[in-house]
């Protein structure tokens, strides 16, 4: 139990063009999840947390306009990075929170590398 | 807020050797405290946690590691590594008042040595 898929698990992109990242809590319904961003050899960085339902709220430092998130559903959220730059090449990790457990665990997806050329 | 810091970022160890894996913590209030490990292009994988009860917590491959709060601690340990156990490991702390938000160390690189 408890599994967050993402896809793709990889993207090339050319500059310029915008690139959708999908996070799907596959057996449990989440109200939260969670966008992080790591850099090579570094930590995770939470980029912002979304809210089903709702805005999503983003950390300092992080471009909303750029970085867009839908979480349409109890199950889904996306990560759209628009226009995005070669700067903007990371792993992309979303996690997500089970509702329905009184727990604070999160369950994180595989990654999606995002290399944008 | 809470932080996390991991003092050693790159740890090798020769296999059967113990090692372990330094983890502090700062906070103004109660915590909850996990380990995670990654293996390369791929996302975290809890390896345990700590939310109440017993100080010390165990994994099922043989990982163990013990809260310590007067040391605001949660070093992670096991006895003999193996080749597999060769990946990066995260210590990660939340709030246990309700807030979503997960602090993350910096990491630590195990590379367990043939």
């Amino acid at each position: 139990g408890a599994v967050v898929s993402q896809h793709p698990s990889w993207v090339i992109c050319k500059s310029g063009t915008s690139v959708k990242i999908e996070c799907r809590s596959l057996d449990f319904q989440a109200t939260t999840m969670f966008w992080y961003r790591q850099f090579p050899k570094q930590s995770l960085m939470l980029m912002a947390t979304s809210n089903e339902g709702s805005k999503a709220t983003y950390e300092q430092g992080v471009e909303k306009d750029k970085f867009l998130i839908n979480h349409a559903s109890l199950t889904l959220s996306t990560l759209t990075v628009t226009s995005a730059h070669p700067e903007d090449s990371s792993f992309y990790i979303c996690s997500a929170r089970d509702q329905g457990l009184a727990g604070v665990e999160q369950y994180f997806g595989p990654g999606t590398r995002l290399t944008v050329t | 807020a809470q932080s996390v810091t991991q003092l050693d970022s790159q740890v090798p160890v020769f296999e059967e050797a113990p090692v372990e894996l330094r983890c502090n913590y700062s906070s103004s209030v109660s915590v909850y405290l996990f380990w995670y490990v990654q293996y390369p292009n791929q996302g975290l994988q809890l390896l345990l946690k700590y939310l109440s009860g017993s100080t010390l917590v165990e994994s099922i491959n043989g990982f163990e590691a013990e809260f310590n709060k007067s040391q605001t601690s949660f070093h992670l340990r096991k006895p003999s590594v193996h080749i597999s156990d060769t990946a990066e490991y995260f210590c990660a702390v939340t709030s246990n008042l309700g807030g979503n938000q997960f602090y993350f160390g910096t990491g630590t690189s195990l590379t367990v040595i043939p």
